[in-house]
């Protein structure tokens, strides 16, 4: 099966800063990569996606790049604002395990300081 | 409002009685899943249904039941919970791209 490693577990930045969390995976068949954010006590929620005939995606203040070779991807959020706090998951899915089959990293807590 | 639903939201009970949580869609999505959340540990698939009558094993399946009788609901059965299956549970359905999560479901086994 797939097997997700997200780096680093917690970090902390000043707002106005950018954040990185990475992700690799194991299996290069997996074509899509999620990632989700988490908000205290609440459930995980879709901020943006990837499949793997992309190299980069952006919404407004979030990116998330690809490297099929590598086997890793990142999310990337530009001028960090305290309500960016939160755990943020990555996740990875292979193409003949259906749609209902995520494989998660064990998540990253970002704490934004205003 | 598209939405999933799980029931109950906080459950707490004693080693060995039966349990279960309910999860229900109305966006009839063919895709439902469970997952179990621990600290440290993220998300990890318990089970997961294709469609009704279809369902198979995800990462941690020891100690859980599902069944999907009905495209809408994917009920988690505990037959005889243990307190190691303390945890907080999403349930979450998708079609082909996003899966939407439930608002979880909290249990303490004693």
């Amino acid at each position: 099966g797939e097997n997700v490693e997200q780096h680093p577990s917690t970090l902390s930045v000043q707002e106005g800063d950018s954040a990185v969390i990475k992700c690799t995976y194991s299996d290069s068949a997996s074509n899509y990569f999620p990632w989700y954010k988490q908000e205290l006590g609440k459930r995980p929620q879709l901020i943006i996606d990837i499949r793997s005939n992309v190299g980069e995606k952006k919404d407004q203040r979030i990116a998330v790049t690809l490297n099929k070779t590598a086997k890793h991807f990142s999310l990337h959020i530009t001028e960090t604002q305290p309500e960016d706090s939160a755990v943020y998951f990555c996740a990875a899915r292979l193409p003949n395990s259906g749609y209902s089959t995520l494989t998660f990293g064990k998540g990253t807590m970002l704490l934004v300081s205003p | 409002e598209a939405q999933v639903t799980q029931n109950p939201r906080y459950l707490i009970t004693v080693t060995g009685k039966k349990l279960t949580v309910t999860c229900s869609q109305n966006m009839n999505h063919e895709y439902m899943s469970w997952y179990r959340q621990d600290p440290g540990l993220g998300l990890r698939q318990i089970y997961y249904s294709m469609n009704v009558e279809v369902t198979d094993k995800g990462d941690v399946p020891e100690g859980y039941k599902v069944s999907r009788k009905e495209k809408r609901n994917f009920p988690l059965i505990l037959e005889s919970p243990s307190p190691n299956q303390t945890s907080l549970y999403f349930c979450a359905s998708s079609t082909t791209g996003e899966q939407y999560f439930g608002p979880g479901t909290r249990l303490t086994v004693t």
